[in-house]
């Protein structure tokens, strides 16, 4: 089955400065991608995704892009924000199977 | 609309206990998931269902059943609880279009401590 790797583990910023999270993925079939972030105590809410027919998707301060290629995926967040602070989970399913591999999340801490 | 709901939000059973935690949705999505969460290991998929009637597998079945009798209900029993079923289990529902998936919602999620 689908294997995502979330490195690193834990990420540090500034605030203001950007944060980057890449994710790795296993099987070269999977054409959906999505990004989660939790909030301590909260679920899982949908923040981006993207598609195997597109290379980047912006959406205000978040950004994802993906590379075919090397099967990897990444979480862009500009000017972060202390309510920024979460951890992000990538993921990544086929289509006609709504069905996901979750990477082991990634905590981004926003200092003040 | 309420989304995915989950009952109880906590619960704690003893070694040996069986449960169900419940699970609705009223957006009438095919696709429903059930997931548990531990500290360190993302989110891992127990068991899934594609529709009414039809069930399967995921990533860490074992000690866990399903069924689905309803698109809206997807219920998760555990047979004989263990302390490493200590968890919180998220239920998430979902649709596609086309054959594409599309975003998976989640429910507010049940604590479970097996003691």
């Amino acid at each position: 089955g689908e294997n995502v790797e979330q490195h690193p583990s834990t990420l540090s910023v500034q605030e203001g400065d950007s944060a980057v999270i890449k994710c790795t993925y296993s099987d070269s079939a999977s054409n959906y991608f999505p990004w989660y972030k939790q909030e301590l105590g909260k679920r899982p809410q949908l923040i981006i995704d993207i598609r195997s027919n597109v290379g980047e998707k912006k959406d205000q301060r978040i950004a994802v892009t993906l590379n075919k290629t090397a099967k990897h995926f990444s979480l862009h967040i500009t000017e972060t924000q202390p309510e920024d602070s979460a951890v992000y989970f990538c993921a990544a399913s086929l289509y006609g199977n709504n069905r996901l591999a979750f990477g082991k999340g990634n905590q981004v801490v926003v200092i003040p | 609309n309420a989304g995915v709901t989950q009952t109880p939000k906590f619960q704690v059973l003893k070694t040996g206990q069986s449960m169900t935690l419940q699970c609705a949705q009223d957006m009438n999505h095919e696709y429903m998931s059930w997931y548990r969460q531990d500290p360190g290991m993302g989110l891992r998929l127990i068991h899934y269902s594609v529709g009414a009637g039809i069930t399967d597998q995921g990533e860490v079945p074992n000690g866990y059943n399903v069924s689905r009798s309803t698109t809206e209900d997807f219920p998760l029993r555990l047979l004989s609880a263990a302390p490493s079923q200590t968890s919180v289990y998220f239920c998430a529902s979902s649709y596609s279009f086309g054959g594409a998936p599309y975003e998976q919602y989640f429910g507010p999620g049940t604590r479970l401590t097996v003691t």
